[in-house]
């Protein structure tokens, strides 16, 4: 199967630093590239979504200028989280999906996710 | 707009009984409706999913669900429990409306007892 990968798997930081998160994809395209944050015992919400070579869209109420995303090729999307502050401490999860599916019918969008990365700020 | 409610926050379960995770959607096109689950540390895994074809959908792990449209439900069901089904379990829905992005249920933490 579909197999995306996320680096790092924890990472903690100090405040006011930026903390990159790098999401890929293995073993095919993604032509999109989703970021969600997941609260503590509470669902995703998705941040935004990135296509290969174009600007990322974001969910309302989410900094642009803050979880800056790039997805420079088909395989890799980043989300880097700047000048952090403690409540940008949770849980971030990315996922991918491979245009091919929808494109083949395969309707209702899978989209294969990473195993997350846990972000702590000090 | 689309929604998903899970009307459970925790399920609990002896080991070899069934297991009902519950589920309903607010849709306004023929939605897409997935259940995913979410192990510790680990990332999300797709059982099922229906895709507007036969309405009940078989999934990974013995796992089942029925698309009822009269009732607007997609409840998880699987015959009897096993200790590592013990999981986070995540009802989604995505259609037209939303863009195809999938708007995620609150979760249902399923418990195994021995």
């Amino acid at each position: 199967g579909a197999v995306v990968s996320q680096h790092p798997s924890r990472v903690i930081c100090k405040s006011g630093t930026s903390v990159k998160i790098e999401c890929r994809s293995l073993d095919f395209q993604a032509t999109t590239m989703f970021w969600y944050r997941q609260f503590p015992k509470k669902s995703l919400m998705l941040m935004a979504t990135s296509n290969e070579g174009s600007k990322a869209t974001y969910e309302q109420g989410v900094e642009k200028d803050k979880f800056l995303i790039n997805h420079a090729s088909l395989t890799l999307s980043t989300l880097t989280v700047t000048s952090a502050h403690p409540e940008d401490s949770s849980f971030y999860i990315c996922s991918a999906e491979w245009w091919g599916l929808r494109l083949a019918g395969e309707g209702g969008e899978t989209q294969y996710f990473g195993p997350g990365t846990r972000l702590l700020v000090l | 707009a689309q929604s998903v409610t899970q009307l459970d926050s925790h399920v609990s379960v002896s080991e070899g009984t069934p297991v009902l995770l519950r589920c309903n959607y607010s849709s306004s096109y023929s939605p897409s409706l997935f259940w995913y689950v979410q192990h510790p540390n680990k990332g999300l895994q797709l059982l099922l999913k229906y895709t507007s074809a036969a309405t009940l959908v078989k999934g990974i792990n013995g796992f089942e669900a029925e698309f009822k449209k009269s009732e607007t439900s997609f409840h998880l069901t699987k015959p009897s429990a096993h200790m590592s089904d013990a999981a986070e379990y995540f009802c989604v829905v995505s259609d037209m409306d939303s863009s195809y992005k999938l708007i995620f249920g609150s979760g249902t933490r399923l418990l195994v007892r021995p």
